[in-house]
């Protein structure tokens, strides 16, 4: 069965500081991956995907098979960054698989 | 155009009480999908309709649990006889096909039993 971890619930970082944050996910075939955000009183929504290479709102995110890992990163955070992040998956042509999230919090 | 909109936004309701939660998802999308989000338990999986027939129940956390989805369109998730574990706030999301990268969610519902 496909997995999803994000091994921290909150982090914490200063305006300006580097972000990462962890996704690892267990899939023994070719997975896509996604990044989804939830800002303060707003709705879930896709932040990026693997397949699209691209940079969003200063966040990259790179899949590494050989690790099974697909962290997001920023290398200068913002306080407008605060906000849930889930880390998802799709194997096939299956409904998403999200992990448990991790609260990022930006302090001024 | 409209986004996916659920209803009610918030629901309090007595243990042992019967609720539904309504979602209408994008014109012309045919896959629908139910989560629940509690802390601590991140995005669960419920079930997903594509088209009017639902091929993966099996994120249903008990028989309480059931939801129909009529005329490719409105879904409705019931639970029956409502326990405080019960208490998450329910999002619906929904794309124009199972398979596409994006899932585009709604509000949610935040239901609270007591």
């Amino acid at each position: 069965a496909q997995r999803v971890t994000q091994p921290e619930k909150l982090l914490s970082v200063f305006k300006g500081a580097p972000v990462e944050l962890k996704c690892n996910y267990s899939y023994s075939g070719s997975p896509e991956l996604f990044w989804y955000v939830q800002y303060s009183r707003q709705r879930l929504q896709l932040l990026l995907r693997h397949i699209s290479r691209e940079s969003i709102k200063g966040f990259t995110a790179d899949l590494n098979k050989g690790e099974t890992s697909f962290h997001l990163k920023k290398p200068f955070a913002q306080e407008e960054d605060s906000a849930m992040y889930y880390c998802a998956l799709r194997a096939g042509n299956t409904p998403l698989v999200f992990g448990k999230g991790t609260r990022l919090s930006v302090i001024a | 155009g409209a986004g996916v909109s659920q209803s009610p936004s918030n629901k309090v309701t007595e243990k042992g009480k019967d609720v539904e939660l309504r979602c209408d998802p994008i014109s012309g999308h045919t896959a629908l999908y139910w989560y629940r989000q509690s802390l601590g338990q991140g995005l669960e999986f419920l079930i997903y309709f594509q088209g009017n027939s639902a091929p993966d129940k099996s994120g249903l956390p008990s028989d309480r649990f059931s939801a129909e989805r009529t005329g490719g369109s409105v879904s409705t998730l019931t639970i029956q006889r409502t326990q405080q574990e019960d208490s998450a706030v329910y999002l619906c999301a929904s794309s124009p096909r199972t398979g596409d990268n994006e899932q585009f969610f709604g509000p949610g519902t935040r239901l609270t039993v007591l």
